[in-house]
This record gives structure tokens, C-alpha cells and sequence, in this order.
């Protein structure tokens, strides 16, 4: 079940810089780690920033996770056409001991 | 490298069981830094963790509050394995199921298997 609320869409020009936001709760995101994924149509999703803002080797450092309360956001930096993919955020719940998913954000590049 | 490799049937009839398998190379479903986990995926429910297996001197399962009555999830340390098992299935479980391990070095879901799409449909 989708717990987390991101914007369903985002988009902007190659090399501009695009952030998505995920809002949660004290049980979530305010009291644990964010993730966040990359998935590209018809593949997995692809870890990209663990612990709230840490890059897995090989994402490029175009890719940043901040966490502030109960929100967190990725920024993309001088966007791509590799970047079109849809883009969830994950925590782990307190209260409902389950990961919960954000609703997922479609990224454009125009 | 770590890879999952999934399989199972890609449909399944209404009150039936759901079964998939989950087998592992580059680690081992006894590892005391892994919990390996099945995720679901569909248009209506989103991303759905549903549950998971690990080993800390003995094994120990959780399981999503949605599924808890109907899900099993069983390791297989003689293949390096893991499989689901969801009973009494609806269309509503129609998904595309990913076995995934969580990793307690990068506090993440870091590998994913390749996703099976399972059907639920007389």
C-alpha cells in the first residue's frame, strides 16, 4: 500500500534539475531511513540513494537524497534522457511493521 | 555478484495457491547481513512488500498485516533458495511479484530479481 505521497509526474529540460518530494509520517520516514529507486519501463526497480542520502557505487552523483522531519527528496542534476523512468521513495513503518512504497513519480525529460 | 533468479507459473486460478521461487547466487539465504523478501508490484496497489525470511542463529519470518493470513515464506538452504506461497488467491493478486534482498550493510532492498508477472484469472 502506497503510505508515502509523491507528485505523480515531474519533467524538465536536459541539464536542468529536477526534485521530487515524499511525504510521510513520524512512524516512517521521520523515524527511519529513506530509499529511493529507479525504475525504468518493463525492468526492476534500481537502488539509488540508501540511508537517506548515500549513493550505491556506480549511481552517478547526479543523483542526491536529502531527509528533513517527515519528508525526504531526490534531486536529479543536470537531467538526462536515461533519467525518464518512474522514481518511488521507501521506508520502513513503526506502526504498521511494513515497509510502506511512495506512490511513485513519472520523470519526463522535455 | 549477487543475482536472483525467479520462477513459477504466470497464472493462477481463483482460490488457488500462488507459488514462486526465488533461487540465490553470490550469497547464501543463511547469511546473517541479508533478509530476503517478496515484493509485489501492480497499477491498483502500487509497490507491496509482503514479507520476508531471515537467519539469526534460527530462522524468523514477517509478514505485511494484508497478506499475514494467506502468505508463507520458506528458505531452502540445501538449493540457496526461497519461495512464496500465497493462498487463496483473488484477481486482486494479480501483480508482478519480485523476490528482493534487504542488505543490513546498506540498510536497503539492493538486489532484485527479474519480476514475474502472476495472473489470477479462470
Amino acid at each position: 500500500q502506497s503510505v508515502l505521497t509523491q507528485p505523480p509526474s515531474a519533467s524538465g529540460t536536459p541539464g536542468q534539475r529536477v526534485t521530487i518530494s515524499c511525504s510521510g509520517s513520524s512512524s516512517n520516514i521521520g523515524n527511519n531511513y529513506v530509499f529511493w529507486y529507479q525504475q525504468l519501463p518493463g525492468t526492476a526497480p534500481k537502488l539509488l540513494i540508501y540511508r537517506s542520502n548515500q549513493r550505491p557505487s556506480g549511481v552517478p552523483d547526479r543523483f542526491s537524497g536529502s531527509k528533513s522531519g517527515t519528508s525526504a527528496s531526490l534531486a536529479i542534476s543536470g537531467l538526462r534522457s536515461e533519467d525518464e523512468a518512474d522514481y518511488y521513495c521507501t521506508a520502513w513503518d513503526d506502526s504498521l511493521s511494513d515497509y510502506v512504497f511512495g506512490t511513485g513519480t513519472k520523470v519526463t525529460v522535455l | 555478484q549477487v543475482h536472483l533468479q525467479q520462477s513459477g507459473p504466470g497464472l493462477v486460478k481463483p482460490s488457488q495457491t500462488l507459488s514462486l521461487t526465488c533461487a540465490i547466487s553470490g550469497d547464501s539465504v543463511s547469511s546473517s547481513s541479508a533478509a530476503w523478501n517478496w515484493i509485489r508490484q501492480s497499477p491498483s496497489r502500487g509497490l507491496e512488500w509482503l514479507g520476508r525470511t531471515y537467519y539469526r542463529s534460527k530462522w524468523y519470518n514477517n509478514y505485511a498485516v494484508s497478506v499475514k493470513s494467506r502468505i508463507n515464506i520458506n528458505p531452502d538452504t540445501s538449493k540457496n533458495q526461497f519461495s512464496l506461497q500465497l493462498t487463496s488467491v483473488t484477481p486482486e493478486d494479480t501483480a508482478v511479484y519480485y523476490c528482493v534482498r534487504y542488505s543490513y550493510g546498506s540498510d536497503a532492498f539492493d538486489h532484485w530479481g527479474q519480476g514475474t508477472l502472476v495472473t489470477v484469472s479462470s
